[in-house]
Parts: structure tokens; C-alpha cells; sequence
């Protein structure tokens, strides 16, 4: 199982939006609405922010939302923070099994 | 408080076997799938395996198949991975993860802490 291909660099001013691509196969992202996305902290646990391609977790703010066309799927950051620095890595159900994207380091210039 | 503790940190030598631990509390331990997702240092995330702790049906991830053993303690609502033949490579931070219900069976909603792997000779 090949790892889902995201950018390896994403980065916005404060105020604006980042969207970042999660790329599989009709094995994984294409065969199942079953994508999700984590925002990883330095030094910290990897942390929900969508799941079920679309749906956000209590407590994650709407600046947050996730699409998904085909074997692509995107999360899109909109307002950028400072707080929104951070390693963003896609995951999707594939059959018996899960993959992990490459992840996505986001910069707030 | 719902939450996965996980066991402390590890050095092992090369060609050894590894066992970590996660104690889960606060929510029924067998009504969700058990995870394992290491971290290579600056690398991403990497799907291990899981379990059903209901039954203890496990799945893995081709790369592992062979050398890794989860298995699950449901009277003390604990899981376990195990890593045999241990390489450089193989040091990472293993975490945990499993479902929650308010978030769909199909993603990663609790965490544990993370333990540190350590594999030099």
C-alpha cells in the first residue's frame, strides 16, 4: 500500500487560505468517502480536524473543511492563524487496511 | 476522561523484539477497532495495524506482515504491539489510535501519548 502523495509545503499571510491535496488511488480516497485529516503539532499526537471527508469533530473551528473529487482529496485552511502552523497529514480507509499521506508542512508567513 | 495511556519509553538492540502497551479508559474498550500508527524521526505517519478487541480479529499493513503481533487484555481494557526483529529503521514513536463514536468508525479520533522506540546496538 503506496502512501497517499501530498504537497510537501504549503504557506499563506494571515488572513488567507491554504489548500492542500491528498492524492490515492480508486483503491483508497477514490474507493471510499472515508478521508480524514490530522493536524500535528511539533512534539505533540496527531489530532483530528475532518473525518468522513467532510465532517468536523466538536470543537474544530469552520475555518476547516474537507472536499473530495475523485482520487483527490483537499482540506482547506481559511483565515489562516498563527496557531495554524503545523504538519497536516491525510488518512483513508482502504479496504482492510488505512494509509497515511506524505504530509503537509503549512507556514503562516 | 476519555483517553489511552501509553507505556514508557524503549532501547533495544538490533534483532530484538519490542512490546508496547495502551490503556484505555473511560469508554468501553471493545466498542472500537485498536490502531497502531508509528513515526519515524522528521518522517510521516505510517498505518500499522489493528485490532478488534471484541474478538481479537487483527489486520496489518503489508510492510509489518510477519514481524508485528497486536493483541488486546480486555479485563484490563489494554492493547499491545509487538515488533520482532528489530532494525535501525524501526526507531520511531509508536502511537495508538482508535476510533470514537461522535467522529465515525473510520477515523482517528483518540490518541495516546506516544512511546519512544529506540533500536541501536
Amino acid at each position: 500500500q503506496s502512501a497517499l502523495t501530498q504537497p510537501p509545503s504549503a504557506s499563506g499571510s494571515p488572513g488567507q487560505s491554504v489548500t492542500i491535496s491528498c492524492t490515492g488511488t480508486s483503491r483508497d480516497v477514490g474507493g471510499y468517502n472515508y478521508v480524514s485529516w490530522y493536524q500535528q503539532l511539533p512534539g505533540k499526537a496527531p489530532k483530528l480536524i475532518i473525518y468522513d471527508v467532510s465532517n468536523r469533530p466538536s470543537g474544530v473551528p469552520d475555518r476547516f473543511s474537507g472536499s473530495k473529487s475523485g482520487n483527490t482529496a483537499s482540506l482547506t485552511v481559511s483565515g489562516l492563524l498563527a496557531e495554524d502552523e503545523a504538519d497536516y497529514y491525510c488518512s483513508s480507509f482502504a479496504g482492510n487496511s488505512y494509509v497515511f499521506g506524505t504530509g503537509t508542512k503549512v507556514t503562516v508567513l | 476522561q476519555v483517553q489511552l495511556v501509553q507505556s514508557g519509553a524503549e532501547v533495544k538492540n538490533p534483532g530484538a523484539s519490542v512490546k508496547v502497551s495502551c490503556k484505555a479508559s473511560g469508554y468501553t474498550f471493545t466498542d472500537f477497532y485498536m490502531h497502531w500508527v508509528r513515526q519515524a524521526p522528521g518522517q510521516g505517519l505510517e498505518w500499522m495495524g489493528w485490532i478488534n478487541p471484541n474478538n481479537g480479529d487483527t489486520s496489518y499493513a503489508q510492510n509489518f506482515q510477519g514481524r508485528v503481533t497486536v493483541t488486546r487484555d480486555t479485563s484490563i481494557s489494554t492493547a499491545y504491539v509487538e515488533l520482532s526483529r528489530l532494525r535501525s529503521d524501526d526507531t520511531a514513536m509508536y502511537y495508538c489510535t482508535s476510533h470514537y463514536h461522535t467522529t465515525g468508525y473510520f477515523s482517528f479520533a483518540l490518541w495516546g501519548q506516544g512511546t519512544v522506540v529506540t533500536v541501536s546496538s
